[in-house]
């Protein structure tokens, strides 16, 4: 069975440090690897994903995110947090051999601070 | 651009009592999923569509059915409604089975007294 862990409920990072918000995975094949963000009181919105390809992946508001297949991992990151990027972060699997079922993480919040 | 949309938003039901909830997209996809949030738990799958006339149970499907009758609606019903089905449901959609992004409503929030 494919899963996603992501260890940290919430993280707390200053305005205009780095982030990082961590992802492992298991999954049977290779595997399709997602980011989505959650505002409150709203649905995920699609951040960036990993198929094939290079291993460091752009997303939308400034995101990327680094494919390690050894480490199986797909941790999320941005050079410069803001504000506005606090909310829910999800992480969400497929299995190339599992087609349309999506797995997604417990979510992490990100908190910045000023 | 409407994309997902689900109504209603909200909703509170009485035990025992039944519902359905509706997602309708308007981008063409052939695939389309209802999901469950709860605090801790992240996302769950309860059932899916991979085009019109066919549906598949997800990994928390007990309590609920689903039709899709039509390829842009994409029905979520509870025949006797749980205060453990308190819930929001989201509903998502995407035009790819492997490799496609999801996209997805609002959110309805249901409560189950």
């Amino acid at each position: 069975a494919q899963s996603v862990a992501q260890p940290e409920d919430q993280v707390n990072v200053a305005e205009g440090n780095p982030l990082t918000v961590k992802c492992t995975y298991s999954v049977s094949g290779n595997p399709y690897l997602f980011w989505y963000v959650q505002y409150p009181n709203r649905g995920l919105q699609f951040l960036l994903k990993y198929i094939t390809g290079d291993n460091l992946v752009k997303g939308s508001y400034g995101f990327e995110a680094e494919f390690n297949k050894s480490q199986t991992s797909f941790h999320l990151k941005k050079p410069s947090a803001l504000v506005s990027d606090s909310a829910l972060y999800f992480c969400a699997v497929r299995g190339s051999g599992t087609a349309s079922k999506l797995t997604f993480g417990t979510g992490t919040r990100l908190q910045v601070t000023l | 651009n409407a994309g997902v949309t689900q109504t209603p938003k909200f909703r509170v039901l009485k035990t025992g009592q039944s519902m359905t909830l509706l997602c309708a997209q308007d981008m063409n996809h052939e695939y389309m999923y209802w999901y469950r949030q709860d605090p801790g738990m992240g996302l769950r799958l309860i059932h899916y569509s991979v085009g019109e006339g066919t549906t598949a149970k997800g990994e928390v499907p007990d309590g609920y059915n689903v039709s899709r009758l039509k390829k842009q609606n994409f029905l979520l019903g509870l025949e006797s409604a749980a205060p453990s089905q308190t819930s929001v449901y989201f509903c998502a959609s995407s035009h790819s089975a492997n490799t496609g992004e999801l996209f997805f409503g609002e959110g309805s929030r249901l409560t189950v007294l």
